[in-house]
């Protein structure tokens, strides 16, 4: 079935320092959306790309969405405490489902 | 909008009982999903529904586990018979059909812990 990779599991950065996540899908997609989980939280929708090779900024996150549409970016620039959380991508199976990634695990040392 | 809400927070349980959980979407939000979610791993899908019709189950649903949208406002989940390896979190989340740039955006509520002794 399709699955929905991401690396790395846990990133530990001093503040101050970037980060970037990846996400890897087995199957094309048509849209990936990004969200941020806080410890003890739920999911929060961050962005969604839609078109093969879109770029998007959310201040200190630069969002890409490959060209064959199949992996996905998640940039942070000079990390923050207030970044610390797990960052999950997300692709559409079928029509209604959506399949989530494995996390990766931010932490930052202040 | 006030939010996705679920009821309860934390559930409890022995083996071998059941156990339901409920989900209020944001108002006018056709679109409801219940993901699960263990320790350290992604929200998993459940179920999906488009108003009160049952689109989509994962298979990973055994028959243990029903949902429900009567008149496609609020949800429930209910889990029969128990087991420990039920113990999760429980999420749903809502999204909105009509509004085209917001329509697969998925707003969670903040999930209902479920442990099973």
């Amino acid at each position: 079935g399709q699955q929905v990779m991401q690396i790395p599991q846990y990133q530990h950065v001093q503040e101050g320092e970037d980060f970037t996540t990846y996400c890897n899908s087995s199957t094309t997609l048509s849209n990936i959306q990004w969200y941020k989980q806080r410890p003890g939280g739920h999911p929060v929708f961050l962005i969604q790309l839609v078109k093969s090779g879109e770029v998007k900024k959310q201040k200190r996150l630069t969002f890409q969405f490959g060209e064959a549409k199949k992996n996905s970016s998640l940039h942070i620039t000079a990390t923050q405490t207030t970044d610390v959380g797990t960052y999950f991508c997300a692709g559409p199976s079928g029509t209604y489902k959506y399949i989530f990634g494995t996390g990766t695990r931010l932490k930052v040392l202040a | 909008d006030t939010g996705v809400s679920q009821d309860p927070r934390h559930k409890i349980t022995k083996r071998g009982q059941n156990v339901t959980f409920r989900c209020d979407p944001i108002s006018e939000h056709n679109r409801l999903y219940w993901y699960r979610q263990t320790l350290g791993q992604g929200p998993e899908f459940l179920t999906y529904f488009q108003n009160e019709a049952q689109l989509e189950k994962s298979r990973l649903l055994s028959d243990r586990f029903s949902a429900e949208r009567p008149k496609g406002s609020f949800s429930t989940l209910e889990i029969q018979r128990t087991e420990q390896g039920d113990s999760a979190m429980y999420l749903c989340a809502s999204s909105p059909i009509k509004r085209i740039l917001a329509k697969n955006i998925q707003y969670f509520g903040a999930g209902t812990r479920l442990s099973v002794l």
